[in-house]
């Protein structure tokens, strides 16, 4: 049984670039977090999509933003890349409001 | 808004010593409560949650952990640790019947010297 999966596992890139951060759910799962893990900080909620919607967001501005697709797999987008955008991108997955697994991350940096 | 507190950031110990790690959380209603281990070049993965029921929670690897209501607390205990338990801890809340926003915690840094 496939755990949540996620892509790329590196990625670097320049100030003002956009980013797109790829997360599959565990099977059987239909509702995927997003969250940003600073480095020395706990993970920090960016939304949650259900359904296709996003159902609730963190503190985070709209460059952040995402999508659900019908097979429950999401993206999460980052437009005008900011060097305090450094970080790993954590995807969880759940059933609903079940207890969520995560994902092993995307470490992005931006130079 | 939830908040969790977790008390130590660094915490060393020699193996067979007993651990215990403290969380806070603010909040008014009804909780859930997690803590989540992350092993050095691992991912986040859940020790142990607690929903309703039994206050006292048993995890994987002989973790526990209590939920004392009155005291907003949710720690973590071992009572003999093992070097493999090197990790960083986390712990987490989320708001009871809600849409799964989990609030997480600074993380502790626990380090175990055979």
């Amino acid at each position: 049984d496939a755990g949540v999966t996620q892509s790329p596992t590196h990625l670097i890139k320049t100030r003002g670039q956009q980013v797109t951060l790829r997360c599959s759910p565990k099977s059987g799962h239909d509702t995927v977090s997003w969250y940003q893990q600073a480095l020395g900080q706990g993970p920090q909620f960016i939304f949650q999509y259900y359904e296709e919607e996003e159902r609730q967001r963190g503190n985070f501005p709209d460059r952040f933003s995402g999508h659900q697709f019908p097979n429950y797999s999401s993206e999460l987008n980052v437009n005008a890349l900011l060097l305090g955008d450094s970080a790993l991108y954590l995807c969880a997955s759940s059933l609903f409001t079940d207890t969520q697994y995560f994902g092993p991350g995307t470490r992005l940096t931006v130079l | 808004a939830q908040s969790v507190s977790q008390h130590n950031h660094h915490v060393i110990l020699s193996e067979a010593a007993s651990l215990e790690l403290g969380c806070n959380y603010s909040y008014g209603g009804t909780v859930n409560l997690f803590w989540y281990v992350q092993y050095p070049g691992q991912h986040l993965q859940l020790l142990l949650k607690y929903f309703s029921g039994d206050p006292l929670v048993k995890g994987i690897k002989g973790f526990e952990a209590e939920f004392i209501k009155s005291k907003f607390s949710f720690n973590l205990r071992k009572p003999s640790v093992q070097w493999s338990d090197t990790a960083e801890y986390f712990c987490a809340v989320s708001i009871s019947g809600g849409y799964q926003k989990v609030t997480f915690g600074i993380g502790t840094k626990l380090q175990v010297i055979p």
